[in-house]
């Protein structure tokens, strides 16, 4: 069946270090591909998404392209804020009504 | 606030008891998922429903677990035995239909089961 298999955490870096979270995925057709993160003491939010291959999908400065020859959709950010400190999910859905299928997550504390 | 919301937030119940827990979706969405999180992994898919009408239930779905959503409009979860194994956070996640991929899913907070 489908699964995302994403980087283990903890990590942890310094502010305005580069990040990358890698996550790579399995699946039987073309999904859409999601990055979710979770504040503390907050609910999931979406952070970005992909819907096709080479698609980028970017917010508040964090990246990933959907890289179908690969099966990967790895995260990034350039420059990190210890306010991005939070949990990160790499997560898939086919199709447009489908449950979503999420990776373990990653935690990221950025120090000062 | 318009999000998603589930009550109770808490809840630590013994071993064998019965519990239920409240989603009340955006309210314009027709879609409502449940999902269980456990600590140090991510969400798992339980259930979801198109309006009243439950669509796919995973094989997580013990029979002990029970999903309704009679109006289309909130949804309760009910577990019933409850045993400590279902100690976890029980997440809501509601969408609009759309016929277009990636359709973005919004969480409410969760509800946290604890099972002495």
């Amino acid at each position: 069946g489908d699964s995302v298999t994403q980087m283990e955490g903890p990590v942890t870096l310094s502010e305005e270090a580069f990040l990358t979270i890698n996550c790579t995925y399995t699946a039987t057709g073309y999904p859409s591909l999601f990055w979710y993160v979770q504040y503390p003491g907050e609910g999931l939010q979406l952070l970005l998404k992909a819907t096709k291959a080479d698609d980028k999908g970017s917010n508040k400065g964090f990246e990933a392209t959907y890289r179908k020859e690969t099966t990967s959709f790895h995260l990034e950010k350039g420059s990190v804020q210890v306010s991005d400190s939070a949990v990160y999910f790499c997560a898939l859905s086919e199709g447009s009504a489908s449950k979503i299928i999420f990776g373990s997550g990653t935690r990221l504390s950025i120090r000062p | 606030d318009t999000g998603v919301s589930q009550n109770p937030r808490h809840k630590i119940t013994k071993r064998g008891q019965n519990v239920t827990f409240r989603c009340d979706p955006i309210s314009e969405h027709n879609r409502l998922y449940w999902y269980r999180q456990t600590l140090g992994q991510g969400p798992e898919f339980l259930t979801y429903f198109q309006n009243e009408a439950q669509l796919e239930k995973s094989r997580l779905l013990s029979d002990r677990f029970s999903a309704e959503r009679p109006k289309g409009s909130f949804s309760t979860l009910e577990i019933q035995r409850t045993e400590q194994g279902d100690s976890a956070m029980y997440l809501c996640a509601s969408s609009l239909q759309r016929r277009i991929k990636g359709g973005e899913q919004y969480f409410g907070p969760g509800t946290r089961l604890t099972v002495t």
